[in-house]
C-alpha cells in the first residue's frame, strides 16, 4: 500500500508569508495526525483528526496555524504569517481506526522561514 | 503534563559494540511506551512497543527495551549494533486513552564499521 505522503518536502519562504502544507494519509485510515520538529528538539503533537473532526488540537502553538481536513481525506495545514520560529519539520500520521498505535508517518515537510 | 527525558544526544560506537539508549519519562498515570526510529533519509518507523504485561519487550531488527515503572524508565538496547543501525532514535509515551504522542529530544547513534 502506499504510505503518507507529504508535500513539499522542502519550502523556504519569508516572514510574513503564507505556506500550505499538505499530508494524504494512507486510503481509509481515519485518524490524522500532525506533529513537528523544531531546530533538533523533540517531535511535539499538534493535533489529531477523526475523519474531517478534530479530536485533539491542544498541541496547535498560535492561530496563525490552521489545520483542515476536507471530506475526511488529505489534510492541509496553513501557517499564516509565517514567523521565524515556525522553521523546522512537520510530520504527518496516520492510523486506521481501532489501529491504536500503528502509526505511519510521512517523511516530513522541512520548512524554512527566512 | 507529560515529559520525555533522552540523555543521550550523540552516541558514537563502533560495530558489534552493545548499545544502550536511556529514556526516561515524567508521567503520573499509566502510559504506552515506543521506541521510533529515523534512518538518514527515510520516516520515522516504529522500532518496539510497551503497552502491558512482560516489561521486556523485543522489537525489529535485534532491539529490546525494558520498562522499569518504578524508575520511570523505557531503555532500548541491542547487544551488538551493525553500521546499518546508523539513524536517529526517539522515545515516545502516551497516556492510556490519548493517542497523542510525547516525544523525547532524539539520539543520534553513529555506528563506524
Amino acid at each position: 500500500e502506499a504510505g503518507v505522503t507529504q508535500f513539499p518536502s522542502h519550502s523556504v519562504i519569508e516572514k510574513g508569508q503564507t505556506v500550505t502544507l499538505r499530508c494524504d494519509p494512507i486510503s481509509g485510515h481515519d485518524n490524522l495526525y500532525w506533529y513537528r520538529r523544531v531546530m533538533g528538539k523533540e517531535i511535539k503533537f499538534l493535533l489529531h483528526f477523526v475523519k474531517e473532526s478534530k479530536q485533539d488540537e491542544s498541541g496547535m502553538p498560535n492561530n496563525r496555524f490552521l489545520a483542515e481536513r476536507t471530506g475526511g481525506t488529505y489534510s492541509t495545514l496553513k501557517v499564516q504569517p509565517a514567523e521565524l520560529e515556525d522553521s523546522g519539520v512537520y510530520f504527518c500520521a496516520s492510523s486506521p481506526t481501532g489501529g491504536g498505535y500503528g502509526y505511519t508517518f510521512g517523511s516530513g515537510t522541512r520548512l524554512t522561514v527566512v | 503534563a507529560q515529559s520525555v527525558s533522552q540523555h543521550n544526544h550523540h552516541v558514537i560506537l563502533s560495530e558489534a559494540a552493545s548499545l544502550e539508549l536511556g529514556c526516561n519519562y515524567s508521567y503520573g498515570g499509566t502510559v504506552n511506551l515506543f521506541w521510533y526510529v529515523q534512518y538518514p533519509g527515510q520516516h520515522l518507523q516504529l522500532l518496539l512497543k510497551y503497552f502491558s504485561g512482560d516489561p521486556l519487550v523485543k522489537g525489529i531488527k535485534g532491539f529490546e527495551a525494558e520498562f522499569i515503572k518504578s524508575k520511570f524508565s523505557f531503555n532500548l538496547r541491542k547487544p551488538s549494533v551493525q553500521w546499518s543501525d546508523t539513524a536517529e532514535y526517539f522515545c515516545a509515551v502516551a497516556s492510556v486513552g490519548r493517542r497523542a504522542l510525547t516525544f523525547g529530544s532524539g539520539t543520534r547513534l553513529q555506528v563506524q564499521p
